[in-house]
């Protein structure tokens, strides 16, 4: 069953801990995105990753980094967390051929306090 | 400034009535239209895929059309279900590869009732 799958579901942190949210996808898949839904807001791209350490900022990157060091694997780390960056956070994955399906995880709701 | 527009923001319906959700994008270049479905606390589904200039597609009881020229599209639920229930979201691509961004829209808040 190809599936994306992010852990942890949920997490709470204080404001300037550290965050390590994980991506999985047993697809192959060539491309991967974090995204973060806000209320009455669009998904906003934050990094996409092209393949191995071939990562690319979003359209909000900033108070983000990111790790790609397996083509499965792809994490989003917050270095000193802010109460803004509450959120909900979505890993995507893509084959990134013409038109090809995406696949999102469930989420990561982030709460910082 | 948002470049994809949702309508409605949220719609009621009872169960086995048809629906409507309305999509407007002023996104250039529009290389395809996507729409997902996102159930309450989960992630992203896909229902279709549209890509031609006027495009139609239709899968089970969802139909979608898009017109370019009018930066428009139309995804019609034929008799709900309570299944239904979700927040759907159009998607422009602006480009067909990994190397071009999706634009979300903020999505239609729907609920079927019995």
């Amino acid at each position: 069953d190809m599936k994306v799958t992010q852990m942890p579901r949920y997490l709470i942190k204080r404001m300037g801990e550290n965050v390590l949210l994980e991506c999985g996808q047993d697809m192959s898949h060539e491309t991967m995105y974090w995204y973060r839904q806000d209320p009455g807001l669009g998904l906003q791209l934050i990094y996409i990753s092209y393949d191995v350490d071939s990562n690319s900022e979003g359209d909000i990157p900033k108070g983000y980094r990111v790790s790609r060091k397996k083509r499965e694997h792809f994490s989003l780390i917050l270095d000193s967390a802010k109460t803004n960056q509450t959120s909900v956070y979505f890993c995507a994955s893509s084959s990134g051929q013409a038109n090809s399906d995406y696949t999102f995880g469930s989420g990561t709701r982030l709460l910082v306090i | 400034k948002t470049q994809v527009e949702q309508s409605p923001q949220s719609l009621v319906v009872r169960q086995g009535e048809n629906c409507v959700l309305q999509c407007n994008y002023s996104v250039t270049p529009d290389n395809h239209l996507r729409w997902f479905k996102q159930d309450t606390g989960k992630g992203l589904v896909s229902l279709t895929v549209l890509v031609d200039q006027k495009d139609k597609t239709s899968n089970g009881r969802y139909s979608a059309t898009l017109d370019k020229d009018a930066k428009h599209s139309t995804l019609h639920i034929t008799a709900t279900l309570l299944d239904d229930t979700a927040t759907y979201i159009c998607v422009v691509g602006d480009r067909g590869s990994a190397l071009g961004r999706l634009h979300f829209g903020a999505g239609t808040q729907l609920i079927v009732i019995p």
